[in-house]
């Protein structure tokens, strides 16, 4: 059971490149959800998702894009990348219907973004 | 809209120390779930503790101690006899019932020297 795992772990991108982080989960859940933390900041909800097929905005959503087409992947994508968007990013998920309701977010690795 | 303070920005205590991490929290919701997670120096985040809006019992895990009392929206965290392993940044959060989308605080440093 790898439980929350996130490609790439780090990323250099140049402002005006595109790119996909991928999160993937094998604890069947309903729930996953995209963070982003910066320094002395906590972490911030950017978008999340309560099923395959569905998405969301968080508290941060602008100059990102998601996609949930399968339950356990779930991915965050910055069209055009700006320097504001470097930071650390969080994957979480949670909630399994078979298991009974879980209401805790286990979190991937994070992923160390890099915008010059 | 929901909030989450956490005042102390970093703690330095001596190893054998008691040390307590405050959270106070800010929902109009009447049902609501309270986390506090571990973030040590190799990034991840550990999960500590969930704890339901209806449950207001303090709980204990070994050296780890949670205290909540909705009549002054707090959750803090004791951990007793703290270990230089105890370095981290501790993040208090909270959830709303439904989507459970997770609102941080800004995380509290604890240092525990030798």
């Amino acid at each position: 059971n790898a439980g929350v795992t996130q490609t790439p772990k780090f990323r250099v991108l140049k402002t005006g490149q595109s790119m996909t982080l991928l999160c993937a989960q094998d604890m069947n859940h309903e729930y996953m959800y995209w963070y982003r933390q910066d320094p002395g900041m906590g972490l911030r909800l950017i978008h999340y998702s309560v099923g395959e097929g569905t998405t969301a905005k968080g508290e941060v959503p602008d100059g990102y894009n998601v996609s949930r087409l399968k339950k356990q992947n779930f991915l965050l994508g910055l069209e055009s990348a700006a320097p504001s968007q470097t930071s650390v990013y969080f994957c979480a998920s949670s909630y399994s219907r078979l298991e009974g309701k879980t209401d805790t977010q286990y979190f991937g690795p994070g992923t160390r973004l890099t915008v010059l | 809209a929901q909030k989450v303070t956490q005042a102390q920005t970093e703690i330095s205590v001596v190893e054998k120390e008691d040390v307590t991490l405050d959270c106070v929290y800010e929902t109009r919701d009447t049902t609501y779930y309270l986390f506090w997670y571990k973030q040590p120096p190799s990034g991840e985040l550990v999960f500590l503790i969930r704890r339901n809006s209806f449950d207001e019992q303090n709980e204990i895990s070994g050296r780890y101690s949670w205290n909540f009392q909705k009549s002054t929206s707090s959750f803090n965290f004791t951990i007793t006899a703290s270990q230089v392993v105890d370095s981290a940044v501790y993040f208090c959060a909270l959830s709303d019932w439904g989507a459970q989308k997770l609102v941080f605080g800004q995380g509290t440093r604890l240092t525990i020297n030798p």
